[in-house]
């Protein structure tokens, strides 16, 4: 089956930096998402991404379908930033396959 | 809108106690319907999905079973809790042409 893998697995920074998370995966996929899961647990969608660029305020997402990668940006971190940002795929059975995540510390 | 509906939040059970969490869609029809489980500080395992009433497909064996009884209603359930079934569930649904998949607010179980 698809593998999903995210770097880096761990990420700690000040308020106020700009940060990368990466999400290779292993095969063609039918889509893309990430997500931010908050410290209460809830899943937060941030973007479908398939392919192409999307941007929702500070964050920013380029999927290159063809390279088989995303990228979640994230700029100007806010301490709310802060929890597990996962991806996922969903494979020819509409199953999400899901990265190990993301987690995102930002220190005030 | 579309929105999910799960509950309960938090839950705590003993070894040996049935176990029934539900989850319920509203403004969809006959959308695929998945629960998860999350393991502390881990990412999300399958555990059930359904493309419609009555059709469930188990990714794991396991304790648990689940159930679709109505479009919009799927159930999870176990006869006999084990302390190994703790952790936090997450029901899920997308459409069935495999778009964005949105999520219930999860339910932590806890086995004592």
């Amino acid at each position: 089956g698809i593998q999903v893998e995210q770097s880096p697995p761990d990420l700690i920074l000040q308020e106020g930096a700009n940060s990368t998370l990466r999400c290779n995966f292993s095969d063609s996929v039918n889509n893309l998402q990430w997500f931010h899961q908050n410290p209460w647990g809830q899943l937060i969608n941030l973007f479908y991404i398939p392919s192409g660029t999307k941007q929702n305020g500070r964050l920013s997402a380029t999927t290159v379908a063809t390279e088989r990668y995303s990228l979640l940006y994230i700029s100007s971190s806010q301490t709310t930033d802060s929890g597990v940002y996962f991806c996922a795929v969903m494979d020819s059975n509409y199953q999400l396959i899901w990265g190990a995540g993301t987690k995102l510390i930002i220190k005030p | 809108s579309q929105t999910i509906h799960q509950w309960p939040a938090t839950l705590v059970q003993p070894v040996g106690s049935p176990l029934s969490l539900e989850c319920t869609v509203e403004g969809t029809s006959n959308p695929n319907l998945y629960w998860y489980r999350q393991a502390a500080g881990r990412g999300l395992q399958l555990l059930f999905y359904s493309v419609g009433i009555g059709q469930i497909s188990s990714e794991v064996p396991q304790n648990l079973s689940a159930s679709r009884p109505q479009d919009r209603q799927f159930i999870l359930s176990s006869k006999k809790l084990l302390l190994s079934d703790s952790g936090f569930y997450l029901c899920a649904w997308s459409t069935t042409l495999g778009t964005e998949a949105f999520f219930g607010q999860g339910t932590r179980l806890t086995v004592v």
